[in-house]
Formats: C-alpha cells, sequence, structure tokens
C-alpha cells in the first residue's frame, strides 16, 4: 500500500544545475499537488494538477516547471537551481472535489550550494 | 501569503494532559482540515470540519470551527508520547476547493 511515493529523497544540486523529482501515485486520484515547505512557513503551493493533461500555478510558481506525465505521475523540474529553493518538496494526490484529504509523500530534501 | 496562523507555535506538555491548538483564518471557508506532521515524514490528514459545523470528534481529537470568528481550535485529550508532531490547519483556497492553503504549524512536544 504505497500512496505517494517521491524520489529521491535527499539531493544535493550546484547552483545553475537542473534537476527533476518525481512523484507517483497508486489511489487512482485526479488532482496532484506540489508544495514546498520552509521553516515556520507551513507548506505553499507551487504547482497543481486537477487531472492528466492540465497543471495550473499555485503561490510560488517561479522558477519550477511541472508535468502531468499520467494519472499517475506528476513531475516537479527545477531548470537553474538556485539556493533560494533550498526547501523540502511534497507532493499529495486527493480525490477531486470538495472535502477530499490530501495524502502526502514523505518529502524530497534538496539543498542547493 | 497564508490563510491560516496558528497558535502557539510551540507547546510542550507532560504526557496525559490535554493539548489545545488554535488557527485563525482570513476569508470565507467551505470547510477547515487538521493535518499532523511527524518529523521527517509527509502529512497526514486528522480531521475535517464543514463551515456549517460547530464541533467534531475523532477519538482524542475534538475539533471546533467559530466562522464568525474565523478561527478554529483542535484539542487532543490525554495526550501521549506518539502525539510529538507539527499540526496545521488548512483551508479550501477561494474559487478552488480542491487547493489548499495551510497555516504556519503548531509544533507539539509530549514528554514522557
Amino acid at each position: 500500500n504505497a500512496g505517494v511515493t517521491q524520489t529521491p529523497k535527499f539531493q544535493v544540486l550546484k547552483t545553475g544545475q537542473s534537476m527533476t523529482l518525481q512523484c507517483a501515485q497508486d489511489m487512482n486520484h485526479n488532482s496532484m499537488y506540489w508544495y514546498r515547505q520552509d521553516p515556520g512557513m507551513g507548506l505553499r503551493l507551487i504547482y497543481y494538477s486537477a487531472s492528466e493533461g492540465t497543471t495550473d500555478k499555485g503561490e510560488v510558481p517561479n522558477g519550477y516547471n511541472v508535468s502531468r506525465l499520467n494519472k499517475r505521475e506528476f513531475s516537479l523540474r527545477l531548470e537553474s537551481a538556485a539556493p533560494s529553493q533550498t526547501s523540502v518538496y511534497f507532493c499529495a494526490s486527493s480525490e477531486q472535489g470538495p472535502k477530499r484529504p490530501q495524502h502526502f509523500g514523505d518529502g524530497t530534501r534538496l539543498s542547493i550550494l | 501569503s497564508q490563510q491560516g496562523e496558528e497558535d502557539p507555535q510551540a507547546l510542550s506538555i507532560q504526557e496525559g494532559e490535554n493539548a489545545t491548538m488554535n488557527c485563525s483564518y482570513k476569508t470565507s471557508i467551505n470547510n477547515l482540515q487538521w493535518y499532523r506532521q511527524n518529523s521527517g515524514r509527509g502529512l497526514v490528514h486528522l480531521i475535517l470540519i464543514r463551515s456549517n459545523e460547530r464541533e467534531k470528534h475523532s477519538g482524542r481529537l475534538r475539533v471546533t470551527l467559530d466562522t464568525s470568528k474565523k478561527s478554529s481550535s483542535l484539542l487532543i485529550t490525554a495526550s501521549r508520547a506518539a502525539d510529538t508532531a507539527s499540526y496545521f490547519c488548512a483551508t479550501d483556497a477561494s474559487g478552488n476547493t480542491d487547493k489548499l492553503i495551510f497555516g504556519t504549524g503548531t509544533r507539539l512536544q509530549v514528554f514522557p
């Protein structure tokens, strides 16, 4: 019963490098989300996907791109990493519609030097 | 910007005591959810309360909602060391009830 799986769990990058964070869910959920969590800031939404083939910007989308590859997978790409993007990144999924709880992966801890 | 602000930011209690965390938010909501986050892990959904509900219970959890004051509280009764975690409230974003806006969280430490 995997739920939401994120890879990698840890990553260190140099400024200017690119990388893709992977997320997959096995709950047949339509909606998927990418958040970042910084100390004292709670979680902030980066991008959201209501269904396969659709994506929408969240609160802090600058410097990121996303791809909803299929219903299961939703990836987050940093094209040119910056130190300000050092954070813990969480992927989540939910059934579509109001009052649906979100299910989270265990996060990717990303440090950019 | 954060929709919800939790209070207190940190709380330390002994096992067996009750823990109360408060959440205030800024705009009208359809529902409010509470999540728990253990250290190094993702968030786990605890309970959802709808805007037309005033109180809801789930095991040792009791959630209240006062829409006139735009505030909610989470009470954990008879706390255990395993309740040590951060707790976040989350409200639905205006115009899109799939999105959530999370507060800044309360860090709860329960000492054995």
